[in-house]
């Protein structure tokens, strides 16, 4: 089974500034990486998939980089609305399909 | 417009049995990747299932013998049958599709609650 570590646990940070969220993982997944966006009370929405493709909809402030166990969620100049939780997934190794702990993103 | 809506979930007594039903509209249940996904509360996604066109299916080694997927292709229907219900199998269950890139689609969520 492949494992998803995501730091920081908690980002604090204020509307403006840059984001980066980090996702190792424990063995090569090569680019199938996807990052996900999550509100209290909501479903997961999928914002990056293969590391950097941003899914439709997705403002082009959110990045995505990153190959084989280190990839990076970039977001230039954060809005209001992005604070919110990140999970990353892997799925190059599968089953089973699994998930970063996750990222909080604070005010 | 695609959506998945998920339905069944309520408070059980450990060792009960569940069963969870996602009525899918806008797209076919019986093409791509058909899964439940799993969140605890105030934890994170866990996934517990999928079923992909052929029939074939696979678990998480959590679920492995107690749940199994399905899906009613005439209903366009996916399902969720929960039996040997655990107090940690205590989440909000939510079915989610994926195209071949990953989840895409997803329902509002069904909360399970096990407890005595």
């Amino acid at each position: 089974e492949i494992v998803l570590t995501q730091s920081p646990a908690t980002l604090s940070l204020s509307p403006g500034e840059r984001a980066t969220l980090s996702c190792r993982a424990s063995q090569s997944v090569r680019e199938f990486l996807v990052w996900y966006q999550q509100k209290p009370g909501q479903a997961p929405r999928l914002l990056m998939y293969d590391a950097s493709i941003r899914a439709t909809g997705i403002p082009a402030r959110f990045s995505g980089s990153g190959s084989g166990t280190d990839f990076t969620l970039t977001i230039s100049s954060l809005e209001p609305e992005d604070f919110a939780v990140y999970y990353c997934q892997q799925r190059n190794n599968w089953p089973p399909i699994t998930f970063g702990q996750g990222t909080r993103l604070e005010i | 417009e695609v959506q998945l809506v998920e339905s069944g979930g309520g408070l059980i007594q450990p060792g009960g049995s569940l069963r969870l039903s996602c009525v899918v509209s806008g797209l076919t249940v019986d093409t791509d990747y058909m899964s439940w996904v799993r969140q605890a509360p105030g934890e994170g996604l866990e996934w517990v299932s999928f079923t992909y066109s052929g029939g074939k299916s696979s678990y998480a080694d959590s679920v492995k013998g107690r749940f199994t997927i399905s899906r009613d292709n005439s209903r366009n229907t996916l399902y969720l049958q929960m039996n040997s219900l655990r107090v940690e199998d205590t989440a909000v269950y939510y079915c989610a599709r994926d195209p071949g890139f990953g989840f895409l689609y997803w329902g509002q969520g069904t909360l399970v609650t096990v407890s005595s």
